[in-house]
């Protein structure tokens, strides 16, 4: 299957700061990326969509000016946590498809712990 | 909301058939089902995804009912490595595209 990265895959960060979180699609074209959060013995929740050269679509109650999403390329997307405070602290995941209408193909994921 | 139904957990002896059952009884017409698996502390794994027709692939087979209500994803020889949790996800053809996460079955392969 396709490969899919994530930058950092641990981060330990203090509260108040920003912390930047890259993911690429290595072998292939990701016209779209998708980004979640898993928070411990939870599933994952879609926080926003993004394609390629546009602005991304938020889920509901997410903040898109606290989670920056860049999508400036077909093969890397980066999630900017703004200000983090401990309660963003989670396990934040990717994903890449080559259009909407293939599958996607996940990250190894990135845990962020806010102190 | 998730559009899926799936059992908590389930358990499974190495080397026998693993058998996954997933509701999705208000599917539309142009949803896919998709089958993804989570190790712990790792990113989803895709497994297979089908319409209407039985899929297999090298990792596993989906056998999707007729009136497409319901799907079960068979692992044919459990190993201990298939040990994960197992997300059935139901995926329109058209609009946003997006995955809803369920709660998934957590599947432990016992020795």
């Amino acid at each position: 299957g396709a490969v899919v990265s994530q930058h950092p895959s641990r981060v330990i960060c203090k509260s108040g700061t920003s912390v930047k979180i890259e993911c690429r699609s290595l072998d292939f074209q990701a016209t779209t990326m998708f980004w979640y959060r898993q928070f411990p013995k939870q599933s994952l929740m879609l926080m926003a969509t993004s394609n390629e050269g546009s602005k991304a679509t938020y889920e509901q109650g997410v903040e898109k000016d606290k989670f920056l999403i860049n999508h400036a390329s077909l093969t890397l997307s980066t999630l900017t946590v703004t200000s983090a405070h401990p309660e963003d602290s989670s396990f934040y995941i990717c994903s890449a498809s080559a259009g909407l209408d293939y599958e996607q193909y996940f990250g190894p994921g990135t845990r962020l712990t806010v102190t | 909301d998730a559009k899926t139904t799936q059992p908590t957990s389930m358990d499974c002896a190495e080397g026998r058939a693993a058998n996954l059952p997933c509701n999705h009884s208000t599917i539309s017409g142009n949803e896919y089902v998709y089958w993804y698996r989570q190790i712990h502390s790792q990113g989803p794994q895709y497994i297979i995804h089908g319409l209407k027709n039985n899929e297999t692939n090298e990792m596993a087979s989906l056998i999707i009912t007729e009136d497409r209500k319901s799907s079960t994803l068979i692992l044919p020889h459990a190993t201990l490595r298939d040990t994960a949790v197992y997300y059935c996800i139901v995926r329109a053809a058209s609009g946003t595209y997006k995955y809803i996460f369920g709660t998934g079955t957590r599947l432990k392969v016992l020795a």
